[in-house]
């Protein structure tokens, strides 16, 4: 069955820096590959997706993502956080060819510092 | 913008009594799905639901569990005998195309924490 690792629980960065959060994966084949993101007291909203093709996925709010299969990683980014990106970010797999459905990695918090 | 919606927000129930959480899914979309988040864990997949019935489902979504599509805009997920366990947050997702189609993007609830006392 797929798996999805975040390895660190809680970030915390300074307003204006860049931030990466980690995702690696447990698959055999390419999977699809999810960012979401849970703002307090909101639902989980979409931020980037990968199924295929260019292995760097530009999302909204300024985020990207590269899928790396050697590494089997698709780490989130963004070159200059904003203190409104303070959330619950979730990484999330799912089989190319089989089930769509995602399953979720634990989550990483992001705290930021004015 | 189109949003899925899900009431109550925060629901507190007895333990052994039955819930029933619900969802009113983006109106054209036509895969449903329900999920739990116990505090301090991962969101768990338990079941999706197509065409009036469920396609896949999780070891999760035991016979404790039904889900149902009770008119043409909601989407409820029951909770039979209720344990303390059961606490969590139980988001509510749609899809407008097949899970393996273009339109994949599953679109979530705000959630209804469910505590159990």
């Amino acid at each position: 069955a797929q798996s999805v690792t975040q390895p660190d629980i809680h970030i915390t960065v300074s307003e204006g820096a860049s931030l990466e959060l980690r995702c690696n994966y447990s698959y055999g084949a390419t999977p699809y590959l999810f960012w979401y993101v849970q703002s307090p007291g909101q639902g989980l909203q979409l931020l980037l997706k990968y199924f295929s093709g260019d292995t760097l996925v530009q999302g909204i709010k300024g985020f990207e993502a590269e899928f790396k299969r050697s590494q089997s990683s698709f780490n989130l980014r963004k070159p200059s956080v904003h203190w409104s990106d303070a959330a619950e970010y979730f990484c999330a797999v799912g089989l190319s060819g089989g089930s769509y459905i995602p399953t979720f990695g634990r989550g990483t918090s992001l705290i930021v510092h004015p | 913008e189109p949003e899925v919606t899900q009431t109550p927000s925060h629901q507190v129930t007895q333990m052994g009594q039955e819930v029933i959480l619900r969802c009113v899914p983006i109106s054209n979309h036509l895969y449903f799905y329900w999920y739990r988040q116990i505090l301090g864990q991962k969101v768990e997949f338990l079941v999706s639901f197509y065409n009036n019935e469920i396609s896949e489902k999780s070891e999760i979504f035991d016979d404790q569990f039904s889900v149902e599509r009770p008119d043409g805009s909601n989407f409820t997920l029951k909770i039979r005998s209720t344990k303390l366990e059961d606490s969590a947050m139980y988001f509510c997702a749609s899809s407008e195309d097949h899970p393996q189609g273009v339109n994949t993007e599953a679109f979530f609830g705000q959630g209804t924490r469910l505590t159990v006392v």
